[in-house]
Parts: C-alpha cells; structure tokens; sequence
C-alpha cells in the first residue's frame, strides 16, 4: 500500500513552545491530507481536513490558531501545534487518501512538560 | 459519530480463526465498510474494505451480510502480532469524507 511518513516521531517541548509536525506521502501525490489526534486509551479524533493549496476544515472544538495546518504541496502537510501546553500532549497522527484507501502514518508523540 | 458498533474486546487462540463481528444498520446504500487495526503505539493500518461482496486478500477476509447490515472480519490464523485494536469504518467514497473512527474491538491473541 502507500506509505505515509512523519517526523519527527516523538517530541518533548516545554510549556509555551511551538511545535511542527511532517507529515509525507511517500509514493503518491495527495491533494487532500487528515489530522488525527488520540489520547491514551481513547480512539483517533479527527481534528482537521488539510487542503493542498488552501485552507484547512477544522472539527468543531479545535482551535484552528492553536493547530495551525499548511498544505503547502502534494506531498507534504505540517501541523503547528503554537504555544503548546501539557493538555495538548498527544499522539498526533496524520493521513493521506490514495484511490479508495486513507492511509495512515506511523503518528508523533507529543509531551508538553 | 461512528455509525458501527463493535464489542469492545475478545480473545483468540493462536493458530485459529478470529472473527470480529461489526454492525452496521444504518448504512446508506453508497457507503462502503472499512477494517483498520492499531497496534499499540503505531498509527492504523489498512486492512480491507468492501461495498457487498464477500472480499480477501492477503490479511483477511471481509464477509458482508446481504442486507449490508453487518459484517465479518476474519483473521484466519491469527498470530501474536495480530494482537491491536480492530476498526470497522463505514464512509463514502466521493469526495474528501474522512475516516470517523468508533472504539473499535480489542482483540488479544492468546499463545
């Protein structure tokens, strides 16, 4: 199937620190890109719907100047996560549609101290 | 909201068959169903989907009810490694629709 990378794969930052976060298709183009967020022992969140030259869609709840997101190309998306706090400690996950299939990759973890 | 609805957990022997049940009463006609497992610490993998015809490869089969009212997922000898959280996913196939995901079904394989 298409490979989806991220970077970097785990992150420690202090409190009031940004943070950015890569994510890759590999082997494919994507005009459309998906951030996920997932707390432990919880399912994935969709957080936003990333738009290769445009603005992102965001869920309803999360803030779109915390969680900034740029799809600057077809294969590249980032996440932004600005003044970052404990409470957005999470594990980032970001996806890509090829065809049929949504794929996903291997998600960043982030610690907020 | 997930529209599916799974058990939220069940065990399998190794070396046999793990069939993961998923409901799925409300899917409209156009809606397909998707399987994705997370293993601990990864993000999802794509397993295989469906519209109503019976699908496999090389990981599993996907068994779709007549009335596309449900579905089975099946491992046919599970492993170890199979050990995850297991989704069942219903979604369109037009446009940029995402993946909603439910709770999923844990599923431990048991030596």
């Amino acid at each position: 199937g298409a490979v989806v990378s991220q970077h970097p794969s785990w992150v420690i930052c202090k409190s009031g620190t940004s943070v950015k976060i890569e994510c890759r298709s590999l082997d494919f183009q994507a005009t459309t890109m998906f951030w996920y967020r997932q707390f432990p022992k919880q399912s994935l969140m969709l957080m936003a719907t990333s738009n290769e030259g445009s603005k992102a869609t965001y869920e309803q709840g999360v803030e779109k100047d915390k969680f900034l997101i740029n799809h600057a190309s077809l294969t590249l998306s980032t996440l932004t996560v600005t003044s970052a706090h404990p409470e957005d400690s999470s594990f980032y996950i970001c996806s890509a549609r090829a065809g049929e299939t949504q794929y996903f990759g291997p998600g960043t973890r982030l610690l907020v101290l | 909201d997930a529209k599916t609805t799974q058990p939220t957990s069940m065990d399998c022997a190794e070396g046999r068959a793990a069939n993961l049940p998923c409901n799925h009463s409300t899917i409209s006609g156009n809606e397909y169903v998707y399987w994705y497992r997370q293993i601990h610490s990864q993000g999802p993998q794509y397993i295989i989907h469906g519209l109503k015809n019976n699908e496999t490869n090389e990981m599993a089969s996907l068994i779709i009810t007549e009335d596309r009212k449900s579905s089975t997922l099946i491992l046919p000898h599970a492993t170890l490694r199979d050990t995850a959280v297991y989704y069942c996913i219903v979604r369109l196939n037009s446009g940029n629709t995402p993946l909603v995901f439910g709770k999923g079904t844990r599923l431990s394989v048991i030596a």
